[in-house]
């Protein structure tokens, strides 16, 4: 099974700041790798597929990088609609799984 | 989208049991591969296992329930439920019904349901 770790757990970022959010894998898992978003009480959100498309409807702010098995996401000028949990994902392989979460809080 | 159904309270020994429905889309797709998924604070996002159709069925589970777990897709009613038997309250967790294609992350997810193992 492919683990993957999210760094840090949580970070605290001002509102308009840039947040940098990291995802390791344990083996490569090429561009197979998304992101979600989760507020409390909701259901998880993709945000970002193939290691930087954006899903529908998501704001231009939030882009993903990288390959193999070093990922970031990135959130520029942030918003209040954007402190939550953030989820890597990778299908490259199943069974699928997911990092353990980074909590974005404001600052 | 997906909207689940199924009890939010389970007794310790029993069997969990949660429907899937399933609108705007065929459960018996070719591209289509159905998913549950379970949330906690302890496992975190867990995968549990998945049903898809390619000229025939198949069915995959994750190795910490494949012993206790079945998928199985209704093609007359377009769902797909999840049977857990002999729960303890490690099972307790928010589940997901989620769709993914071939291309292969989940989007879109079911409402969760919350379950709670206990007696």
């Amino acid at each position: 099974e492919i683990v993957m770790a999210q760094s840090p757990a949580t970070l605290s970022v001002s509102p308009g700041e840039r947040a940098t959010l990291s995802c390791r894998a344990s083996q490569s898992v090429g561009s197979n790798l998304a992101w979600y978003q989760q507020k409390p009480g909701q259901t998880p959100r993709l945000l970002i597929y193939a290691v930087s498309a954006r899903a529908t409807g998501i704001p231009a702010r939030f882009s993903g990088s990288g390959s193999g098995t070093e990922f970031t996401l990135t959130i520029n000028s942030l918003q209040s609609e954007d402190f939550a949990v953030y989820y890597c994902h990778q299908y490259n392989a199943w069974p699928r799984t997911f990092g353990q979460g980074t909590k974005l809080e404001i600052k | 989208q997906l909207q689940q159904s199924g009890p939010g309270l389970v007794k310790p020994s029993q069997t969990l049991s949660l429907t899937c429905a399933i609108s705007g889309d065929s459960v018996s797709s070719n591209i289509a591969v159905w998913n549950w998924i379970r949330q906690s604070p302890s496992r975190g996002l867990e995968w549990l296992g998945r049903t898809y159709y390619r000229s025939k069925w198949y069915n995959d589970y994750a190795v910490s329930v494949k012993s206790r777990m079945t998928i199985n897709p209704d093609t007359s009613t377009n769902k797909f439920s999840l049977h857990l038997n002999s729960v303890t309250p490690e099972d307790t967790a928010v589940y997901y019904c989620v769709y993914s294609g071939d291309w292969g992350w989940f989007d879109p997810w079911g409402q969760g349901t919350l379950v709670t193992v206990s007696s």
